[in-house]
C-alpha cells in the first residue's frame, strides 16, 4: 500500500536561510509518481514539481530544488534563501501505476519564514 | 485560464440537513478525485474517478456519503444527513491519467468549506 510520510508537522526559519522539508514514501511498484504542492495562507493547492520513477536526477528552478533518492524512498525539497511569501503548508504526493491514479497526500509540513 | 471550478464556496448547515457540493473538472481531464481537508487529518482522498467511473470510494463513510458523476463536465458529492465532525475544506481535482498512475499535475479546485452546526 502506498504511504507518504513528511515527519515535520512545522518548521520555522528566519528569512534567507536555507531550509529542507523531508518527505518519505512507501511503495511496492517499480513505477510511480511523486510530487510536491504548496498551500499558502489563501488555501489554494499550488503544483510544484512531478517526478517519475524512473528519473533520478534532482532539479532546480529557481530558489527551489529537489533531490529524489530511490535507495532511500525519499523527495525532500530545499528552499534556498527562503523568503516570507515561501511561508505554507508543502505537501508530498504519491501516485503508484498499480492503484490505478490513486494520489495520495502526506500530512504537510507546515513552513513559517519570518522576516 | 482553464480551471477546476467548485460550488459553493462556502456552505454553513445544521446537523442533519443535506449537503451537495459540485465540482465542473476541466474539459478534457477524464480523472476527477475529491479530498477532504482538517487540521487533523490533512488531506484524505474521499473518492476518485476515471472516465466517470468510480475507481475507489474507500475513505467515504459510506453510510452517508455518496459521490457521483453524472457527465462529464460535473461530479457531486453529497452528504446526507451531515454531521458537526463532517466540516472541512473539501477539494475536488482534476487531471489526466492514462490510468496507469497520474502522470501529470492535479488540478485543484478552490474548496468548498462545509461548516456543520
Amino acid at each position: 500500500a502506498q504511504k507518504v510520510t513528511q515527519a515535520q508537522t512545522e518548521i520555522s526559519v528566519v528569512e534567507k536561510e536555507d531550509v529542507t522539508l523531508d518527505c518519505v514514501y512507501e511503495t511496492r511498484d517499480t513505477t510511480y509518481y511523486l510530487f510536491w504542492y504548496k498551500q499558502p495562507p489563501s488555501g489554494e493547492l499550488v503544483f510544484l514539481i512531478r517526478r517519475n520513477s524512473f528519473d533520478e536526477q534532482n532539479e532546480i528552478s529557481g530558489r527551489y530544488s529537489w533531490n529524489f533518492q530511490k535507495s532511500t524512498s525519499s523527495f525532500n525539497f530545499t528552499i534556498t534563501a527562503s523568503q516570507v511569501v515561501d511561508s505554507a503548508v508543502y505537501f508530498c504526493a504519491l501516485s503508484e501505476k498499480t492503484s490505478y491514479d490513486k494520489v495520495i497526500f502526506g500530512p504537510g509540513t507546515s513552513l513559517s519564514v519570518i522576516p | 485560464d482553464a480551471r477546476v471550478t467548485q460550488t459553493p464556496r462556502d456552505k454553513v448547515t445544521e446537523m442533519g440537513q443535506e449537503v451537495t457540493m459540485r465540482c465542473q473538472p476541466i474539459l478534457g481531464h477524464n480523472t476527477v478525485f475529491w479530498y477532504r481537508q482538517t487540521m487533523m487529518q490533512g488531506l484524505e482522498l474521499l473518492a476518485y474517478f476515471r472516465n466517470r467511473a468510480p475507481l475507489d470510494d474507500s475513505g467515504m463513510p459510506k453510510d452517508r456519503f455518496s459521490a457521483e458523476m453524472p457527465d462529464a463536465t460535473l461530479a457531486t458529492l453529497k452528504i446526507q444527513p451531515s454531521e458537526p465532525r463532517d466540516s472541512a475544506v473539501y477539494f475536488c481535482a482534476s487531471a489526466i491519467s492514462p490510468g496507469t498512475g497520474v502522470t501529470g499535475e492535479l488540478f485543484f479546485g478552490e474548496g468548498s468549506r462545509l461548516t456543520v452546526l
